[in-house]
């Protein structure tokens, strides 16, 4: 079957420090990836999306970097964090929906907050 | 810049009533979706409408689009409790099939279901 998983689920960092978010898709291959952070109460922003491993593509700049080591892993890092990356962060994957359209499945997020 | 805009941001009723969520968007498109995001957890796809349709159902769920005027509504009947959730419409431009796909989200509608 076809799944994916995001870890962890919640995590508070001090300013500064380092970050590492990792997604995995099983029951696939090639997948279209993407990263998302929501801030509270508001819509989803894309940050990252990847169509294939090494290839990344940034949406918005930012204190952000991502990284696709494996055909099935998509990884967000940043080397510093600021008070501002606070968010929820979701992993994203393409599925098909019928003939000719495409919908997302969605990871179960990272809820980060930054001291 | 935010495709989707959610109207109203926020919706309280009672069980047993009918819940109606609205939807604009700026470009052409060819479908517009709803997701579900419960609190604290991931997006999940709910219905998917392409836009030469202007009606469609399922379940208890009945989506209308009208591309003339760029807007979209989820009408939810005789919701539950267990309704209550944020609703996003996600447009995904005019993908040709060429490059990445996106889907672009609004900011939500949250929706509480009164027991």
């Amino acid at each position: 079957s076809q799944t994916i998983h995001q870890w962890p689920a919640t995590l508070v960092q001090p300013v500064g420090s380092p970050l590492s978010l990792e997604c995995t898709v099983e029951g696939t291959s090639n997948p279209n990836l993407y990263w998302y952070r929501q801030a509270a109460g508001r819509g989803l922003q894309l940050l990252f999306y990847s169509v294939g491993i090494g290839q990344i593509s940034s949406e918005v700049p930012q204190n952000l970097s991502a990284s696709r080591p494996q055909d099935r892993q998509f990884i967000l890092s940043s080397k510093k964090l600021l008070l501002s990356d606070s968010g929820f962060y979701l992993c994203a994957w393409r599925v098909r929906l019928g003939l000719a359209n495409y919908g997302y499945t969605f990871g179960s997020g990272t809820r980060l907050t930054v001291v | 810049s935010q495709q989707g805009e959610e109207d109203p941001q926020a919706l309280s009723i009672q069980e047993g009533e009918n819940a109606t969520m609205n939807c604009s968007y700026k470009t052409s498109i060819n479908n517009l979706q709803w997701y579900r995001q419960n609190s604290g957890r991931g997006l999940v796809h709910l219905i998917l409408i392409r836009s030469n349709e202007r009606e469609k159902h399922s379940g208890r769920l009945r989506v209308t689009l009208d591309t003339s005027k760029k807007s979209s509504s989820l009408l939810i009947t005789a919701s539950r409790a267990a309704d209550t959730a944020s609703y996003f419409c996600a447009t995904d431009g005019t993908y040709s099939g060429a490059g990445s796909y996106q889907l672009t989200f609004g900011k939500g509608t949250k929706l509480s279901v009164i027991p």
